[in-house]
């Protein structure tokens, strides 16, 4: 069975500096990876996704996160925090073929402070 | 950009009642999905559904729970008898592709079950 394990349920950064929101994946076979996030009462936003090709992956709002398999891990980036990336972030994987859902992971709220 | 739409955005119920949460997936997609949100908890699959039937359905998705396709156009979920563990963000999903990279959610019913 396919999971995903998000170390950190909270995550607090200052504006302008790094943020690393850590996602570590378990799956019988290779998967797609992606990156939610959620915005207070809004939905599911996609910010990227892995899909088997180039192994980092670029998003949007200046996100990027990069597929290591030897390190079963898809982690999220982003070179420096804006107070409007305060959100839940949540890490999901599936299968690459058949009728996929989506395992996501418990999510991760990031805090940014001024 | 063509979007997910869910009505209504929140609905309160009383315990034992029945709710019909509906959605309207993008009109060229034929995968259809729901998935619940507990408040402060992770996102959860429910079930995935293809030319008119359950094509998956997780061990939430007991025979409380129903979809349908009624129309061209409206995705639902019932619940035939809600209790109050049933109050949570319920999100559609729809995507143009079985695989799970293509997926466009709803923003969500909130649910609550008083």
């Amino acid at each position: 069975a396919q999971s995903v394990t998000q170390l950190g349920s909270h995550v607090s950064v200052s504006e302008g500096a790094l943020v690393l929101l850590r996602c570590n994946y378990s799956s019988s076979v290779p998967p797609y990876l992606f990156w939610y996030v959620q915005y207070p009462n809004q939905g599911l936003q996609l910010l990227l996704k892995y899909t088997s090709a180039a192994t980092l992956v670029k998003g949007i709002n200046g996100f990027e996160a990069e597929f290591k398999k030897s390190e079963t891990s898809f982690h999220l980036t982003k070179p420096s925090a804006h107070m409007s990336d305060a959100a839940e972030y949540f890490c999901a994987v599936s299968d690459q073929g058949g009728f996929q859902k989506l395992v996501f992971g418990t999510g991760t709220r990031l805090l940014v402070s001024p | 950009e063509p979007e997910v739409t869910q009505t209504p955005s929140h609905q309160v119920t009383q315990m034992g009642q029945e709710v019909i949460l509906r959605c309207v997936p993008i009109s060229n997609h034929l995968y259809f999905y729901w998935y619940r949100q507990i408040l402060g908890q992770k996102v959860e699959f429910l079930v995935s559904f293809y030319n008119n039937e359950i094509s998956e359905k997780s061990e939430i998705f007991d025979d409380q729970f129903s979809v349908e396709r009624p129309d061209g156009s409206n995705f639902t979920l019932k619940i035939r008898s809600t209790k109050l563990e049933d109050s949570a963000m319920y999100f559609c999903a729809s995507s143009e592709r079985s695989r799970g990279d293509g997926y466009t959610f709803g923003s969500g019913t909130r649910l609550t079950v008083v």
